[in-house]
């Protein structure tokens, strides 16, 4: 059985430019979630899927995010026009079904400078 | 609104010592309740859940915590502490009319021989 997994795992980018990561889930989970954590905090929810259809989203994603998962398997999440407040760790997570437990991935650090 | 609260900050124990990690929530429907563990530049992981039944409910790793609806909390106890306990521990809820969790700020856990 293999987890969530997360590519790349480190993303160092300068200001402006687009960044995208991408997120596996373990294979017959339905659901796929987005986080941001930040230094020193827990993970703040951005967005989920079901499927392929994109549930909600929260007011933490700008319009510059956007996060697609085409085939309801991977799914990726892109910042465009990045900014140095969105340097965090983005952790993406899985389950099977609601109420049931989201197993999260390592997480993609990113960096902009 | 719903919220989680993690008072403790830092915790620094002995090796061999009791632990409790304070969890307290507000959350207006039924809650399901969950605490993960992040060890450093990693994603999370899944300690235990609540969410039915017996009030106390045990993990891995020799973790147990109890639900208390009177009290809004969900406490995590560890009767006798290991080093390879230090990480950073986050209680999280969610419920049945959301497919995202809430997590608190996280208590850092630091354990001396």
């Amino acid at each position: 059985d293999t987890g969530v997994s997360q590519n790349p795992r480190h993303k160092i980018t300068k200001r402006g430019q687009n960044v995208t990561f991408r997120c596996d889930p373990i294979s017959e989970h339905n659901r796929l979630y987005w986080y941001r954590q930040t230094l020193g905090q827990g993970p703040e929810f951005l967005t989920y899927f079901q499927n392929e259809a994109q549930l909600e989203k929260s007011r933490l994603l700008s319009d510059r995010f956007s996060a697609e998962r085409p085939k309801g398997s991977f799914s990726t999440l892109e910042i465009q026009r990045t900014e140095q407040g969105d340097s965090a760790m983005y952790l993406c997570a899985s389950s099977q079904r609601t109420p049931e437990t989201q197993y999260f991935g390592p997480g993609t650090r990113l960096l902009v400078l | 609104a719903q919220s989680v609260t993690q008072p403790d900050i830092h915790i620094t124990v002995s090796e061999g010592a009791s632990l409790e990690l304070r969890c307290n929530y507000s959350y207006g429907a039924t809650p399901y309740l969950f605490w993960y563990v992040q060890s450093p530049g990693q994603g999370l992981q899944l300690l235990l859940k609540y969410f039915s039944g017996d009030t106390l409910v045990q993990g891995i790793k020799g973790f147990e915590a109890e639900f208390k609806r009177s009290q809004s909390s969900f406490n995590l106890r560890k009767p006798s502490v290991h080093w390879s306990d230090a990480a950073e521990y986050f209680c999280a809820v969610g419920g049945s009319n959301t497919d995202k969790l809430i997590f608190g700020t996280g208590t850092r856990l630091q354990v001396f021989p």
